[in-house]
């Protein structure tokens, strides 16, 4: 399957604890989104990335969220001191060019107690 | 920026019905408006998409609308079949601009 793949599918956590999400898209595509997705609510972007470099970043990612592809590859998406807010699907997309089917991964679930 | 609006929220039709799905945007910018269809647990599925340059786009039993003027598309899906079950979502974006904004969700049920 060469499709989009997150890692975890689920994490649960303790509010104040730090997590990391990873994302591997398609192997030829060079485009990278994250998206969070609430319950009963569209995917909201977060950041993406064209190769390594982060090229856009949505005012919903606070401080304590930082995104990284340091090989344009493979993605991380890492929350500090997490709140319970932040319990939400985490989503990976990637795509070949702009404006041109964008798949996504399966989420990581993030639930904060 | 823009913002997506998507109706109805909830859809129920029999099996065999059409089923369909209106979504509207407030920048006419915009020039890319796919479809994706959410099934529980998976992450979104590209269904359909449209560019401003067509008013309608046609796929088998699926076909989407697009009127620029008044800044709304619809989604349109003929001899629903139970399979088609899900939450769908629309969404917009600008040439080169990466920040899709989706709709709320539509779900629909289809009853066999």
């Amino acid at each position: 399957d060469t499709g989009v793949s997150q890692d975890p599918r689920h994490k649960i956590t303790k509010r104040g604890q730090n997590v990391t999400f990873r994302c591997d898209p398609i192997s030829e595509h060079n485009r990278l989104y994250w998206y969070r997705q609430t319950l009963g609510q569209g995917p909201e972007f977060l950041t993406y990335f064209q190769n390594e470099a982060q090229l856009e970043k949505s005012r919903l990612l606070s401080d304590r969220f930082s995104a990284e592809r340091p090989k344009g590859s493979f993605s991380t998406l890492e929350i500090q001191r997490t709140e319970q807010g932040d319990s939400a699907m985490y989503l990976c997309a990637s795509s070949g060019q702009v404006n041109t089917e964008a798949f996504f991964g399966q989420g990581t679930r993030l639930t904060v107690v | 920026g823009e913002n997506v609006e998507q109706h109805p929220s909830t859809l129920s039709v029999q099996e065999g019905d059409s089923a369909v799905i209106k979504c509207t945007y407030s920048d006419s910018a915009s020039n890319y408006f796919p479809w994706y269809k959410q099934e529980l647990g998976k992450g979104p599925q590209l269904i359909i998409d449209i560019r401003s340059n067509v008013g309608e786009k046609k796929d088998q039993r699926i076909a989407v609308t697009l009127n620029k003027t008044a800044k709304h598309f619809s989604l349109h899906i003929t001899e629903t079949q139970p399979e088609d079950s899900a939450v769908y979502f629309c969404a917009a974006s600008k040439e080169d601009n990466n920040d899709m904004r989706f709709g709320a969700g539509t779900r629909l049920t289809v009853k066999p």
